[in-house]
């Protein structure tokens, strides 16, 4: 089945920083999704971004999806950014069931 | 519109016994999907129901099992519970199949 794979593992940053989380996928996907689950194990939707740029305030995504990637971009982070990032997607074409990466956890230091 | 619910938020069980988890999904959402998640296993697929029917299922054991109802409401049992059951279990819906899913807030079951 098809691969997602997250980069880095861990991440830790002072307040203030940037910061870009990598994804990756071993085939062709669709429905490519970013999701940041808070301490108390809520999964909370940031962006579906199949293709092309997305901007949400301080975050936004891109996904290449001819080269099998998609990038998260957090600016300016803040405390409340901390917890674990995830992307997932449905392979294309196959399984209908969404796929996970094992996660980014962010760590912002005030 | 109110988010994805689920009761019981958190359950103590011990090995051997069932339990049962209910998920109300977004009004007007059709798809209800449900995740196990671990430290070790991460966030792994259980099944997908769509107009009360088992759409998708994952790798699982028989004593995973899940129903939905003319409501969209859903329930997962497990049965026999194991140790290993332990575990973050979330629920998300979706107006339609291969939609963006929105997630619930998770029951947290400990197995004793």
């Amino acid at each position: 089945g098809i691969q997602v794979e997250q980069s880095p593992p861990d991440l830790i940053l002072q307040e203030g920083a940037n910061s870009t989380l990598r994804c990756n996928f071993s085939d062709s996907v669709n429905n490519l999704q970013w999701f940041h689950q808070n301490p108390w194990g809520q999964l909370i939707n940031l962006f579906y971004i199949p293709s092309g740029t997305k901007q949400n305030g301080r975050l936004s995504a891109t996904t290449v999806a001819t080269e099998r990637y998609s990038l998260l971009y957090i600016s300016s982070s803040q405390t409340t950014d901390s917890g674990v990032y995830f992307c997932a997607a449905y392979p294309q074409g196959g399984s209908e069931k969404l796929v996970f990466g094992k996660g980014t956890k962010l760590t912002v230091n005030p | 519109k109110a988010g994805v619910t689920q009761t019981p938020r958190y359950l103590i069980k011990t090995r051997g016994q069932q339990v049962t988890l209910s998920c109300s999904p977004i009004s007007g959402h059709r798809s209800v999907s449900w995740y196990q998640q671990t430290p070790g296993q991460g966030l792994q697929f259980l099944f997908e129901y769509f107009s009360e029917t088992q759409r998708n299922k994952g790798n699982f054991p028989g004593r995973f099992s899940g129903r939905q109802f003319s409501n969209s409401r859903s329930e997962m049992n497990v049965s026999t519970l194991e140790l290993g059951d332990s575990a973050l279990y979330l629920c998300a819906s979706s107006p339609d199949i291969l939609q963006t899913q929105y997630f619930g807030p998770g029951t947290r079951l400990l197995v004793l």
